[in-house]
């Protein structure tokens, strides 16, 4: 079983739509949770960080669900801007930069 | 841009060669880890450096080391390539301290590397 697993979509959506990306992740030491975004041929970049609580960063809001090992992150009123593969990422380890990554779920936008 | 810089940007080696790719960090980072994506996936953790040391390994070979120099710059040298080595191979810094708590790293745009 991997270590975090996402759908891979790809999940096309008209630009306005709210779309919502699921991840569930193995081992429950997991300490830390975020979401990264990777442009086609470009590196990841940090796009949230989520928390047990909850947060919202503008149109993206991310949700954690530890008794489930679940991570959610839902984009309303998507744009064309907004296609990219989303990464869900695990940090297990504290402070030794070892992210378990996601396979990456793909989103495209259409006009 | 991130201030992470890698060199060389693509390469192709055949079977068996070895391959140096390089990596110097963002300003006022002291460190670096080094992450394997292959087409389709997510990165890969393969090892972090700090203070040139090695401070924790993926599931890679010995054929996978790496070297940290006082500067914090980084190389991963990759030894008897095998086809499933073709990847990007992503450097990420990050000051000491900070990544529990924001999760971020701050990537490199990779090298391409293609064994045939």
């Amino acid at each position: 079983r991997k270590e975090v697993e996402q759908d891979p979509g790809p999940f096309n959506v008209p630009e306005g739509a709210t779309v919502a990306f699921n991840c569930t992740y193995s081992n429950s030491a997991s300490q830390s949770f975020f979401w990264y975004r990777q442009d086609c041929r470009k590196e990841p970049k940090l796009l949230m960080s989520v928390y047990s609580s909850g947060n919202e960063d503008g149109r993206f809001t991310a949700q954690l669900n530890r008794a489930s090992q679940y991570i959610s992150l839902l984009i309303r009123d998507s744009k064309l801007s907004d296609s990219a593969t989303y990464l869900c990422v695990v940090n297990l380890q504290g402070n030794t930069g070892k992210l378990i990554f996601g396979q990456g779920t793909t989103l495209q936008v259409k006009p | 841009e991130t201030g992470v810089t890698q060199s060389p940007t693509h390469l192709i080696k055949t079977r068996g060669q070895q391959v140096t790719l390089r990596c110097s960090s963002q300003s006022g980072h002291n460190t670096v880890s080094w992450y394997q994506q292959a087409l389709g996936q997510g990165p890969q953790f393969i090892f972090q450096y700090y203070r040139e040391e090695e401070n924790g390994r993926g599931n890679f070979p010995p054929r996978f080391s790496g070297l940290q120099f006082p500067n914090y710059s980084s190389e991963l040298n990759v030894n008897a390539l095998e086809l499933d080595d073709s990847a990007l191979y992503l450097c990420a810094s990050s000051p000491t301290g900070v990544l529990l708590n924001t999760g971020e790293l701050f990537f490199g745009e990779g090298s391409r590397l293609t064994v045939l």
